[in-house]
């Protein structure tokens, strides 16, 4: 149980083009959903937690209006990297927790990660 | 920004080793918790020790914790080929909800 998809596992885009990045939780509900960026050999860094029916909060030095974050359901939240460049290439990954899972004893679930490239 | 502080950054051993990692972290935490990373893959979760515990295993994993010195330790007992792989500790702060991912150790096992 607890399985996160995410899609697409990697996009090569052209620099300009905007990308649009999935996460689904499979087979739970989950109120909220984290974004997270890592480049080569280092950690992720934190970019944005998303929200169902409401707005994503972004962390400090993370343009909201470049990386735009839809959270229209309890299984799916996208990422949207507008008027990508190659300095947005990088490593995205999702995470979620079930929406009824206490914050105290419950680890997050990952998305395999989306590798995206921008030529 | 990050909270935690892996170390050793890298580490090498033999098969049938034990390897141990730890984190250090800087704020006051509800959780800690560790997780695998295969090359260019998402994150596992391994292993989550709340704050008012002081020590958890689960197989081959034995993890502490010590919120006077703000730090944890992983031990993996007996490596095997496929426990390569990087390992991050990641700290829920208070209840702001965010999962905080340290640095992370990248653990290489020798055959």
């Amino acid at each position: 149980g607890a399985v996160v998809s995410q899609h697409p596992s990697w996009v090569i885009c052209k620099s300009g083009t905007s990308v649009k990045i999935e996460c689904r939780s499979l087979d739970f509900q989950a109120t909220t959903m984290f974004w997270y960026r890592q480049f080569p050999k280092q950690s992720l860094m934190l970019m944005a937690t998303s929200n169902e029916g409401s707005k994503a909060t972004y962390e400090q030095g993370v343009e909201k209006d470049k990386f735009l974050i839809n959270h229209a359901s309890l299984t799916l939240s996208t990422l949207t990297v507008t008027s990508a460049h190659p300095e947005d290439s990088s490593f995205y990954i999702c995470s979620a927790r079930p929406t009824r899972a206490s914050f105290y004893n419950s680890p997050l679930h990952f998305g395999n990660g989306t590798r995206l490239t921008v030529t | 920004s990050q909270q935690g502080e892996e170390d050793p950054q890298a580490l090498s051993i033999q098969e049938g080793e034990n390897a141990t990692m730890n984190c250090s972290y800087k704020t006051s935490i509800n959780n800690l918790q560790w997780y695998r990373q295969n090359s260019g893959r998402g994150l596992v979760h391994l292993i989550l020790i709340r704050s008012n515990e002081r020590e958890k295993h689960s197989g081959r994993l034995r993890v502490t914790l010590d919120t006077s010195k703000k730090s944890s330790s992983l031990l993996i007992t007996a490596s095997r080929a496929a426990d390569t792989a990087s390992y991050f500790c990641a700290t829920a702060v208070n209840r702001d909800d965010k999962i905080i991912f340290g640095k992370g150790t990248r653990l290489h096992i020798l055959p």
